[in-house]
């Protein structure tokens, strides 16, 4: 069965400091992990789509790599309006239409 | 000019009643989804239609029942409400999943059965 994890649950940093978020995955085949940003009361709001491992792809302060277990979301120097959760997801070559996706990790982002 | 938008957003019911949520998408895409996020956050899909036709049922009870009148309509029926149906549903829609697009969120619907 596909499966994302995301590590850390929770992460708080000071504004400036850099940092990375962790998605693991296992999955029969990747076609595609995608990165998500959720605001509170919020729907989750496309970042990034990685196809295969060595590709990054960057918008403002953040940068997604792949390899063949895991991604990574850097932060780089950021601001309080970064904070936010960010949602990790994968869907398989093989199999139904879908994204399956982690529990997340809770950024916040301190003045 | 919201991309996909669903209502209500708020819904507060008691348990045993039947309620709807409505979803659309202004975007041309003919795939459309439901999406559950319950209280740890996780978000599973739960129904996908593809043109009006269903695609997936994730074994969901079959209390729940999705309706596609058209490509760019999706609503969710909920009979006999129960206090586990507590959540958040999130509509989605995309082009066919098979060439990795993006799918796009809706802000989401609180249901709160008490």
């Amino acid at each position: 069965e596909d499966q994302v994890t995301q590590s850390p649950e929770a992460l708080r940093l000071q504004e400036g400091e850099s940092s990375s978020l962790n998605c693991s995955y296992t999955v029969s085949g990747l076609r595609g992990l995608f990165w998500y940003r959720q605001d509170p009361g919020k729907g989750p709001e496309f970042l990034f789509t990685l196809y295969s491992a060595g590709e990054e792809k960057e918008k403002e302060r953040l940068k997604a790599t792949l390899t063949k277990k895991e991604s990574f979301l850097h932060i780089t120097a950021p601001k309080p309006e970064d904070s936010a959760t960010y949602l990790c997801a994968v869907q398989a070559i093989r199999g139904a239409q879908k994204l399956v996706f982690g529990q997340g990790t809770r950024l916040t982002i301190n003045p | 000019d919201t991309a996909v938008s669903q209502t209500p957003k708020y819904l507060v019911t008691q348990m045993g009643n039947d309620k709807s949520i409505k979803c659309e998408q202004n975007l041309g895409h003919d795939t459309m989804y439901w999406y559950k996020q319950d209280s740890k956050k996780f978000l599973k899909i739960m129904f996908s239609y593809n043109n009006k036709e269903l695609i997936i049922n994730e074994t969901v009870p079959n209390r729940f029942s999705p309706k596609s009148p058209d490509k760019a309509h999706l609503n969710l029926h909920i009979n006999s409400l129960e206090l586990g149906d507590s959540a958040v549903y999130f509509c989605a829609s995309s082009h066919p999943l098979g060439g990795g697009n993006t799918i796009y969120f809706g802000e989401g619907s609180w249901l709160t059965v008490v």
